[in-house]
């Protein structure tokens, strides 16, 4: 399977907990995304990589969120004391660069915060 | 500010049925337009990309049309399968926008037997 692959595809929590996340990109793909999507809402935009340069972050990304990607290949995106709002899907997508546009996203990772 | 407006918000039909659902943007200057199908809990999947000189495109039972002087898109369904039951989010591209995609909130389609 070379499409984008995300683990866990599930994620209970309690409040408070930290918890992170994985996201594995299409292997010939310089930029990775990381997107927050509620019940019934399209994607918001958190965050991308350009390699491991993070070159842009959401004013949605709080303190409590970090990103990653280290080696310019995989990303992890943690949650530090996690609230019930963080409770959503967290999608990562990634695209070839100079084509954001063509962005191949990844199952999601649905997160709830008890 | 750069929105994208779907119409409906949901809409339930009968298998076999046709249906169009509706997005408009003002996003600006305007690059390409994008509609994605995602399934309940999985990630959006592309169906169709359309440049600014496109009217329209087709992908199977899919058919979207693209008006840039009025800024609407619109996305039809032939025939309906109760494997269309998913939502669809039209994703409009700015020119120079780097990673800026702007999505609208989705139509979530039911088709029903």
């Amino acid at each position: 399977d070379t499409g984008v692959s995300q683990d866990p595809r599930h994620k209970i929590t309690k409040r408070g907990q930290n918890v992170t996340f994985r996201c594995d990109p299409i292997s010939e793909h310089n930029r990775l995304y990381w997107y927050r999507q509620t019940l019934g809402q399209g994607p918001e935009f958190l965050t991308y990589f350009q390699n491991e340069a993070q070159l842009e972050k959401s004013r949605l990304l709080s303190d409590r969120f970090s990103a990653e990607r280290p080696k310019g290949s995989f990303s992890t995106l943690e949650i530090q004391r996690t609230e019930q709002g963080d409770s959503a899907m967290y999608l990562c997508a990634s695209s070839p660069s100079g084509q954001a546009y063509e962005q191949y996203f990844g199952p999601g990772t649905r997160l709830t915060v008890t | 500010k750069n929105q994208v407006e779907q119409s409906p918000q949901s809409l339930i039909i009968l298998e076999g049925k046709n249906c169009t659902l509706q997005c408009n943007y003002t996003v600006s200057p305007f690059s390409n337009l994008r509609w994605y199908k995602q399934d309940t809990g999985r990630g959006p999947v592309s169906l169709t990309i359309m440049t600014f000189s496109e009217n329209t495109k087709s992908n199977g039972r899919y058919t979207a049309t693209l008006d840039a002087d009025t800024k609407q898109s619109s996305l039809h369904i032939t025939a309906s399968q109760l494997s269309d039951s998913a939502s669809y989010i039209c994703v409009v591209s700015a020119v120079n926008a780097g990673n800026m995609l702007t999505f609208g909130g989705g139509t979530r389609l039911m088709v029903k037997p």
